[in-house]
């Protein structure tokens, strides 16, 4: 298994542009999370999804789009980038959080520059 | 609302010595999951271990041990005879029983293991 899987590793963006972060799990997990982490903080939560056709926000969506069209897939959109969203993104799964722990990708590096 | 609190910022020792990571969490829910992760330089999530409010009973596996009491909200994390390769930053992490929104994350604490 492939575990989450997150694309690209790292990106550069011009104040303004867009772009989609990937994030894809093999593991037939339902619930799946975008965090970011910025330097001397924890993770703090962007969006997440119970299922596919279900999103909602977390602690700090602004300026962040998400959707969950099928089980293994949940990308993020950041429209017109801002330097404040230089951070280091993590995608994450869970199957049930009662009874599992929850699988990381290997994050994306992204500067705004 | 949930808080995990982290107040150790960084702590560096000496190999071989004993170190302890605290944890104080904040919740209302009676069900919790508390997690540890550790972030190498290298960056990635690695999970270290996973407690119920349910279980309170100590843990050990290998050099790391962890100390869960629900009196005083806390789980700590020790580990024995530190080597240079526990160098890293150990996030502290709170997951709600009665919620979806996954976990919430102390600030870390950085991890210095010098030779």
């Amino acid at each position: 298994n492939a575990g989450v899987t997150q694309t690209p590793k790292f990106r550069i963006l011009k104040i303004g542009q867009s772009m989609t972060l990937q994030c894809t799990q093999d593991m037939n997990h339902n619930y799946m999370y975008w965090y970011r982490q910025d330097p001397g903080m924890g993770l703090k939560l962007i969006y997440y999804s119970v299922g596919a056709g279900i999103t909602d926000k977390g602690e700090v969506p602004n300026g962040y789009n998400v959707s969950r069209s099928t089980t293994e897939d949940f990308p993020l959109r950041l429209e017109l980038a801002a330097p404040s969203q230089t951070s280091v993104y993590f995608c994450a799964s869970t199957r049930n959080r009662q009874n599992y722990g929850y699988t990381f990708g290997s994050g994306t590096r992204l500067t705004v520059v | 609302a949930q808080k995990v609190t982290q107040a150790q910022t960084e702590i560096s020792v000496v190999e071989k010595e004993d170190v302890t990571l605290d944890c104080v969490y904040e919740t209302r829910d009676t069900t919790y999951y508390l997690f540890w992760y550790k972030q190498p330089p290298s960056g990635e999530l690695v999970f270290l271990i996973r407690r119920n409010s349910f279980d309170e009973q100590n843990e050990i596996s290998g050099r790391y041990s962890w100390n869960f009491q629900k009196s005083t909200s806390s789980f700590n994390f020790t580990i024995t005879a530190s080597q240079v390769v526990d160098s890293a930053v150990y996030f502290c992490a709170l997951s709600e029983g009665g919620g979806a929104d996954g976990l919430t994350f102390g600030k870390g604490t950085h991890l210095i293991i010098q030779p």
